[in-house]
């Protein structure tokens, strides 16, 4: 199961652009990478995922760069809703064995 | 399209007492999963399913049993709660191996 290693916290400011990295050296060529959003007392929602390059959607990007040992979650102009923990997952080849590692804490400030 | 929905939302149990936490799902996922998460931590996976009649065990299986004999429904069991399952625990069921999860609300579950 690929380990992925991301930093405990980050704070920012409205309006801000957050960008999040995270470690997985040991992904398999099969794995693909997702990012979950989680707020307090509730359970983990998806925000994107990828396999390579860039990917876009209407709340994020994710850039992985050709290695990819690591990808980086990027969240433009932020507000103070975004303040949450966020996951990044590396999908495991055997199944459903997916593994979340402690998440970031982004606080956004006013 | 209810999602994943999971039952009861809180419990409190005494140590030694058996209980079946619920999950159930709308959406024809083949894979199930069960994950706790404690205080300040991330998710932990339980027990999973890749589709009914098919189990296996996650990170953390010890303590906890599980069976999955339609696609809808995946129960986790405590057979003997003890303080140590103080914990969250997270439904989660996605389309397939590719596919993002989608997540219940949860079940917050302590034992004295």
């Amino acid at each position: 199961l690929a380990k992925t290693t991301q930093p405990i916290s980050m704070d920012s400011y409205e309006g801000q652009e957050v960008n999040i990295t995270c470690s997985h050296n040991n992904i398999a060529t099969n794995d693909y990478i997702t990012w979950y959003q989680q707020f307090p007392s509730q359970g983990p929602r998806f925000i994107i995922q990828g396999y390579k390059t860039k990917v876009t959607n209407e709340v994020a990007s994710l850039f992985i760069p050709a290695d990819r040992k690591s990808s980086t979650l990027s969240l433009p102009r932020v507000s103070l809703s975004d303040t949450a923990v966020y996951y990044c997952l590396v999908a495991g080849a055997a199944g459903n064995k997916l593994t979340f590692g402690g998440g970031t804490r982004v606080l956004v400030k006013p | 399209n209810a999602g994943v929905t999971q039952t009861p939302k809180f419990q409190v149990l005494k140590t030694g007492q058996s209980m079946t936490l619920q999950c159930a799902q709308d959406m024809n996922h083949e894979y199930m999963s069960w994950y706790r998460q404690d205080p300040g931590m991330g998710l932990r996976l339980i027990h999973y399913s890749v589709g009914a009649g098919i189990t296996d065990q996650g990170e953390v299986p010890n303590g906890y049993n599980v069976s999955r004999s339609t696609t809808e429904d995946f129960p986790l069991r405590l057979l003997s709660a003890a303080p140590s399952q103080t914990s969250v625990y997270f439904c989660a069921s996605r389309r397939d191996r590719e596919w993002p999860q989608h997540f219940g609300d949860g079940t917050r579950l302590s034992i004295l």
